[in-house]
């Protein structure tokens, strides 16, 4: 069925470690992004993806790096894992583009991440 | 104070009750977007407006831009709607701000 991907869907991990969050769409949409859902909290934008090509920091990028590997892929990567990045994960894409604003959003099932 | 704001936090009904979930943001939008996360977690997008009204079965969405304030009805509400419905606000063409959600119950 046509959506977002995500993958893994738990993970544990050590404080210091490192790991790539995998996230693909088959929709064949231009815009992609990962937020972070904390509790109490509405999720954040942590980076984007407007066109193939391009990324951007979002509101909270700090810890993170990401790869828009092509248009279906779009991965999030955290080189040193802090308990302050313990949060559950979801990326999302959009038909988008520089018009984003005229269609809706697919979210993927979410990675819940704990780090220990 | 949140860009966006949600009312109420928690909401509790009992099945075939009308509801109204509120959202007010203080921010220029391109776009509201109203989205429903499952117990399991999963995000579903239920409407996207820029004006006017939307309905998609029992659900209705509204947006008064002068106000910038939007409303989700759902009408004869079912146990199976309860979720957490959150509202969101398109800045331009690429960023969402999020409210903090609505946490909707429905007894049987």
């Amino acid at each position: 069925n046509a959506g977002v991907t995500q993958t893994p869907k738990f993970q544990v991990l050590k404080t210091g470690q490192s790991m790539t969050l995998q996230c693909a769409q088959d929709m064949n949409h231009n815009s992609m992004y990962w937020y972070r859902q904390d509790p109490g909290m509405g999720l954040r934008l942590i980076y984007y993806s407007a066109s193939e090509g391009t990324t951007d920091k979002g509101e909270v990028p700090n810890g993170y790096n990401v790869s828009r590997l092509n248009k279906r892929e779009f991965s999030l990567r955290l080189e040193s894992a802090a308990p302050s990045q313990t949060s559950v994960y979801f990326c999302a894409s959009t038909r988008g583009g520089t018009g984003g604003h005229g269609y809706g959003y697919t979210f993927g099932s979410g990675t819940r991440l704990t780090v220990v | 104070k949140n860009e966006v704001e949600q009312s109420p936090q928690n909401l509790t009904a009992q099945e075939g009750e009308f509801i109204t979930i509120n959202c007010s943001y203080s921010v220029g939008i391109s776009a509201l977007h109203w989205l429903q996360q499952h117990p399991g977690g999963g995000i579903v997008s239920l409407f996207m407006l820029s004006s006017g009204k939307k309905k998609h079965g029992r659900l209705i969405a509204t947006i008064n831009i002068q106000e910038k304030h939007s409303s989700l009805h759902i009408t004869a509400s079912h146990p199976r709607d309860s979720a957490v419905y959150i509202c969101a606000a398109l800045q331009g063409a690429q960023k969402l701000v999020f409210g903090q959600g609505t946490r909707l119950t429905i007894n049987p």
